[in-house]
């Protein structure tokens, strides 16, 4: 069965410091990959995505993300955090592009940035 | 941005009461979904769409139902409010390789 392990539920960074949030996944055949940002009060919003091709993607703010097959990881990553940053982040893995919409979220890390 | 919008945001109601949670779209995504989220948790998709007349339950288990009878309308339905269905509720449509969220209906049921 298809799951998302975000191993990290809380991390605090100092403003300015690098970020990288952790995620695994469970699948069996190719992943189709999302990170997705969710502010208080707010829907979801897509900061990249990982079809197919080069294993490194960017992101919107920044943000970028590696897909690593043989560790089953989909790591995101930023190398200067801003204030603005302080949000909810949710890996979710598809299982086609077909079905872009029937996402398995992990639980989520919540982004704390220190001034 | 996204042109996918929810309404009530937020609604408190008595148990017992009927309620409806309203989604529409303005990008004509014939693909529509319903996913609920608990505080701290992650988000489980209950219904799905993919156009009109054809609607599925998703991996989570709900006592909600759903209709779609216009493509930029997918309303979801709870006919007795229980505070198990305390939580947010989180609309969505995708085209092009891309999920789009409205901002979420947060429903507590006393």
């Amino acid at each position: 069965a298809q799951s998302v392990t975000q191993p990290d539920i809380h991390i605090t960074v100092s403003e300015g410091a690098s970020l990288e949030l952790r995620c695994n996944y469970s699948y069996g055949a190719t992943p189709y990959l999302f990170w997705y940002v969710q502010s208080p009060g707010q829907g979801l919003q897509l900061l990249l995505k990982y079809f197919s091709g080069d294993t490194l993607v960017q992101g919107i703010k920044g943000f970028e993300a590696e897909f690593k097959r043989s560790q089953s990881s989909f790591n995101l990553r930023k190398p200067s955090v801003h204030w603005s940053d302080a949000a909810e982040y949710f890996c979710a893995v598809g299982a086609g592009s077909s079905n872009t919409g029937k996402l398995i979220f992990g639980q989520g890390t919540t982004l704390q940035v220190k001034p | 941005e996204a042109d996918i919008y929810q309404t009530p945001r937020y609604l408190v109601i008595g148990t017992g009461k009927k309620i409806t949670l309203e989604c529409s779209q303005t990008m004509g995504h014939d693909k529509m979904y319903w996913y609920q989220q608990d505080p701290g948790m992650e988000l489980h998709l209950i219904h799905y769409s993919y156009g009109v007349n054809s609607t599925e339950k998703g991996d989570l288990s709900s006592e909600s139902t759903v209709s779609r009878i216009r493509t930029e309308h997918f309303p979801l339905t709870l006919e007795s409010a229980r505070p198990s269905h305390t939580s947010q509720y989180l609309c969505a449509s995708s085209g092009l390789g891309e999920l789009f969220f409205g901002e979420g209906s947060r429903l507590t049921v006393l």
